[in-house]
Formats: structure tokens, sequence, C-alpha cells
């Protein structure tokens, strides 16, 4: 079936720094990707929706210039967050969904990356 | 935008009984997709429901689609401490968007 990876699983990082988190499908091409964030016992809130070879649409309410998306090819998307305080500590997870399969397919997840910012 | 209710957010079952939870939709949904998360992990997909009035059994897993195709519920008959986690209904406007989730705990 299909599989998306994502990396890493979790990150420590301070405040103020970067942290980049890569996502890939590992055996179809998705020219769209999303990423949810989600917090402790919440539901997945959807943050962004990559777009392969063009700009990201971002949710309303999302920073777009904290939350840097990249989609530079077929397989992999990376949510970068910048300048990270402690309130974006959060579990990040991306899907896509095999365009073979149709629009209505369900979304793959990746294992999410928890995010802790001290 | 598509909003979907899910009910109840937090259920405890002694092990052994049935389990149920509800998503409700103010408008009519293409299809219904749900979705099962563990602690810790991230959501795997369930099963998804198109047609009005589907109904589709996962071993002890009842699903259904109402008629108007604005409910779902996912049924779980006796119920195993495996069963644990939360279950998310979905549903796609031009975006996949998760209910609230119900956390299930069993009691052993």
């Amino acid at each position: 079936g299909a599989v998306v990876s994502q990396h890493p699983s979790w990150v420590i990082c301070k405040s103020g720094t970067s942290v980049k988190i890569e996502c890939r499908s590992l055996d179809f091409q998705a020219t769209t990707m999303f990423w949810y964030r989600q917090f402790p016992k919440q539901s997945l809130m959807l943050m962004a929706t990559s777009n392969e070879g063009s700009k990201a649409t971002y949710e309303q309410g999302v920073e777009k210039d904290k939350f840097l998306i990249n989609h530079a090819s077929l397989t992999l998307s990376t949510l970068t967050v910048t300048s990270a305080h402690p309130e974006d500590s959060s579990f990040y997870i991306c899907s896509a969904r095999d365009p073979v399969r149709g629009s209505d397919s369900p979304l793959h997840f990746g294992n999410g990356t928890r995010l802790t910012v001290t | 935008g598509q909003q979907v209710m899910q009910i109840p957010q937090y259920q405890h079952v002694q092990e052994g009984e049935d389990f149920t939870t509800y998503c409700n939709s103010s408008t009519t949904l293409s299809n219904i997709q749900w979705y099962k998360q563990r602690p810790g992990g991230h959501p795997v997909f369930l099963i998804q429901l198109v047609k009005s009035g589907e109904v589709k059994k996962q071993k002890r897993l009842t699903f259904q689609f109402g008629e108007a195709k604005k409910n779902s519920s996912l049924h779980i008959t006796a119920t195993q401490t495996t069963d644990v986690g939360t279950y998310f209904c979905a549903a796609r406007d031009d975006k996949i968007i998760f209910g609230k989730g119900t956390r299930l705990h069993i009691l052993p």
C-alpha cells in the first residue's frame, strides 16, 4: 500500500531556531501534500496544502512566513518552522493521496513529528 | 466551509462492551472517511462510505452512512484492548476536514 515517510520523528530545539520536517511519498507521486498540526488530545487541524511546483495554500490563521513549505519534487514536501517558540510545540503530520486512486481516495499519513521547543 | 461534529468526545467502556461514535454534518456529504489513531501514533485509514444508507463491516466494526448523507456512525461490537485509540470521521470539501474525534478507553 501507499507509504508516506516523515522525518524526523521527534525534535527538540531551542526557542528562536528553525526546524525542517520532511515528508516523502515512497511509492507514488504526490502533486499535493497536506500538513496538519495536532495539539495533545485534539483533532488534526489542516495548516496548509503543499503543491508541487507552486506556492502552498495556507489555511486561515496560519502564518506563511513562519511555516515555510517547499514542494520541490513529486515525492518530497518540507515544512520549516522558523524562529520556533514554545507555543509551536506540537505534533506535525503530513499526508498525501495517491492520485492514481482518484481525488476521493483516502489520505496516507506520515508517522508525524513531535516538536518540542524549549 | 465544511464542518463535521463528532460525539462523544470521550468514551470509557468495559472490555467486551459495545462502543459507538457519531458524526454529523449540517450539509450533505459526498463521502465520509473514518480513521483510527492509536495513542502516540498517526491516523490510519479505516474505511470510506460513499452511498446513501451504505453499511460496511470490518470484523467487529460496522460503519453506516445516513440516508441523507449527513451523518455517519462507527460501531464496535465487544470491544477489545486493541481498540483503544481515537476515532476520527473526516469529510471532504475541497480538502479533508476532520471531526474532533472520539477517544475510546477500555477498562479491563
